[in-house]
């Protein structure tokens, strides 16, 4: 049973346009929230993460939105670009047991 | 710089057969882990190391075993494939539990 619930499976965006992926977990124990980028034949690579004391973080074209009492989480790739195509995980961490919980992921297909 | 190190990248192994996925990292990091990954369902721990000298169960660690077999190695054995454990592999690493994991580029199982 995954613990944290990711959509959509896959998403196809013009190149400037914005993509979105939701998250959503029920544990109230898990205090760090980072996403990753995954290229095909490649591992997972930390893009972003964000504590849940901070409603949003920015770093480049990437925002992560975070809503506390909704236990939601998102990610915002601005001015999507074709070497944005991947699959995107969102994670949450519980610093209690160590224990990190991926979602299932989603492929981002920007089209030129 | 090399970071985490994973042989072999592919492999194909038959119904009842044993083998041994190594991994390697020279980050000079105390935390090592396994995942594996699946489609729609992300990554999932396997096993993990907080330190050299200890290992601990993850999320999914039946039919597997692994060793640490020293601060750099992390392998993970598989005693007798079976069909279900087709996946790709990931090992990873980080300086401890607490910090940011780097992946390894996968070792891609088929067990026919």
């Amino acid at each position: 049973q995954q613990q944290v619930k990711q959509s959509p499976q896959s998403l196809i965006v013009q190149k400037g346009g914005i993509s979105i992926i939701n998250c959503a977990y029920e544990n109230t124990a898990f205090d760090y929230f980072p996403w990753y980028q995954q290229f095909p034949g490649k591992g997972p690579a930390l893009l972003i993460a964000i504590r849940p004391d901070v409603s949003e973080k920015k770093e480049g074209r990437f925002t992560i939105s975070f809503n506390k009492s909704a236990k939601q989480f998102s990610l915002h790739i601005m001015d999507s670009q074709p070497g944005d195509s991947a699959t995107y995980f969102c994670a949450a961490f519980s610093s209690n047991d160590y224990k990190l919980s991926f979602g299932a992921g989603t492929t981002v297909t920007v089209r030129a | 710089n090399a970071g985490v190190t994973q042989t072999p990248k592919f492999q194909v192994l038959k119904t009842g057969q044993s083998m041994t996925l190594q991994c390697a990292q020279d980050m000079n990091h105390n935390s090592m882990y396994w995942y594996r990954q699946d489609p729609g369902m992300g990554l999932r721990l396997i096993y993990y190391s907080a330190s050299e000298g200890t290992t601990d169960k993850g999320e999914v660690p039946n039919g597997y075993n692994v060793s640490r077999l020293n601060k750099r190695e992390f392998s993970l054995r598989l005693e007798s494939a079976a069909p279900s454990q087709t996946s790709v592999y990931f090992c990873a690493s980080s300086f401890d539990l607490n910090t940011e994991a780097f992946f390894g580029q996968g070792t891609r199982l088929t067990v026919v």
